[in-house]
């Protein structure tokens, strides 16, 4: 069964410093999402993307946020100068295009941000 | 987004149903009524989906309340790995720039063996 898949599963970065998460969505899927859960908090919402453009994005996706799909397969998160409240596990997650019911999540990377 | 509420947690014994339930009173003609879980380490998986009639697939029932104010997951027989957090979350399919699902806290199943 087709899967979506990040790297890596573990990242430790100093504060200050910058950081890309890299995820590989499910072939055929057409949008792409981040998310991030702190330790012991609820899954965030951070972006979506679509035709190579962000189709949304949430109060926490600011200015230290890019997302970009340099090619056909991969979709990166770079977090630009890291703070530690970036600390957080985060999910890349996919689906097939407006109107799927389903999104497929990545198992995750914990970044950790000292 | 339209609120729904869930028990924090919940226990089942293993090889017994399970009814989840969500309460979602503020729901609109157009959300669908998606249940996803979290099982412990792992990101979100869907579960199953639904507008007005009840839902079956492989891993679980959806019932639907007739007003739509309330929803049931239904896990017919738990096991171990049923063990998680379970998400109602409302979402509204078509509508442009809503494409995101928002969690809510959840209810933890604990299964005991």
């Amino acid at each position: 069964e087709p899967e979506v898949t990040q790297t890596p599963s573990h990242q430790v970065t100093q504060m200050g410093q910058e950081v890309i998460l890299r995820c590989v969505p499910i072939s055929n899927h057409l949008y792409f999402y981040w998310y991030r859960q702190i330790l012991g908090q609820k899954v965030e919402f951070l972006v979506s993307f679509y035709n190579n453009e962000i189709s949304e994005k949430s109060e926490i996706f600011d200015d230290q946020f890019s997302v970009e799909r340099p090619d056909g397969s991969n979709f990166t998160l770079k977090i630009r100068s890291t703070k530690l409240e970036d600390s957080a596990m985060y999910f890349c997650a996919s689906s097939e295009g407006r109107g799927s019911y389903e999104q497929y999540f990545g198992p995750g990377t914990r970044l950790t941000v000292t | 987004d339209a609120k729904t509420t869930q028990p924090n947690s919940m226990e089942s014994n293993e090889e017994e149903p399970v009814h989840l339930p969500c309460n979602h009173s503020t729901i609109s003609g157009t959300d669908y009524i998606h249940w996803y879980r979290q099982l412990p380490s792992q990101g979100p998986e869907y579960v199953i989906h639904g507008l007005t009639s009840n839902v079956n697939n492989r891993m679980a029932s959806l019932a639907i309340a007739e007003d739509r104010k309330s929803s049931t997951l239904i896990l017919h027989r738990a096991t171990l790995r049923d063990a998680a957090v379970y998400y109602c979350i409302l979402r509204d399919v078509w509508w442009k720039g809503n494409e995101k699902l928002t969690f809510g806290t959840g209810t933890r199943l604990t299964i005991i063996p």
